[in-house]
């Protein structure tokens, strides 16, 4: 089983529409938790940190549920700006290791 | 600030050569990784530096791969020989201090072996 899973996609949705990616992560004992965004052929760069009350930035929200060890993103109000790849990463306790999943990918569509 | 950055941004070798690859990471970060990816898969860590130190090198493939950081500052990550499954973007992160929080990646430098 992977460390970090996450439904690869791809997810096309219209604009304005609510898309929600969720992605597990098998060691219970991890501690911290992000989305990041990567374009194409681009470098991943942080989209948001995920706490443990869960968060909120404009129209994305992150959860994190520790009991079923899941975390999840929510795009309300897609714009076409949003089509990228949202990779989940967690950083292993007791390590400074970031786990990266495959990640998401995301296509809004006119 | 200048942010991360990496040398070359694309390299094409034959099988057998060497290339080393070089990361700046952002002035005054401690912590630098590397990392690759590989087509169609996820982005895997490779090792982890502290200053001038190695954290973690449990992500290093074999010892075709080695890494340095000279002085704690820029670090270089040389192939030798290159392998054809070498092939990928290799990503350099940086970031602050000792607590866990966003790494700054380079753009990559992407390798061809053919």
């Amino acid at each position: 089983r992977k460390e970090v899973e996450q439904d690869p996609g791809p997810f096309n949705v219209p604009e304005g529409a609510t898309v929600a990616f969720n992605c597990t992560y098998s060691n219970s004992a991890s501690q911290s938790f992000f989305w990041y965004r990567q374009d194409c052929r681009k470098e991943p760069k942080l989209l948001m940190s995920v706490y443990s009350s869960g968060n909120e930035d404009g129209r994305f929200t992150a959860q994190l549920n520790r009991a079923s060890q899941y975390i999840s993103l929510l795009i309300r109000d897609s714009k076409l700006s949003d089509s990228a790849t949202y990779l989940c990463v967690v950083n292993m306790a007791g390590t400074y290791k970031y786990i990266f999943g495959t990640g998401t990918r995301l296509k809004v569509l006119a | 600030e200048a942010g991360v950055t990496q040398f070359p941004s694309h390299s094409v070798i034959e099988k057998g050569q060497t290339v080393t690859l070089r990361c700046d990471p952002i002035s005054g970060h401690d912590n630098l990784y590397w990392y690759r990816r590989v087509m169609g898969k996820e982005i895997k860590f490779l090792l982890h530096f502290v200053k001038e130190s190695k954290q973690d090198e449990s992500g290093m493939p074999n010892n075709r791969f080695l890494a340095e950081r000279t002085g704690g500052t820029y670090s270089t990550l040389k192939v030798q020989p290159a392998e054809l499954e070498d092939s990928g973007v290799y990503f350099c992160a940086s970031r602050p201090g000792h607590e866990t929080g966003e790494l700054f990646f380079g753009e990559g430098s992407r390798l061809t072996v053919l």
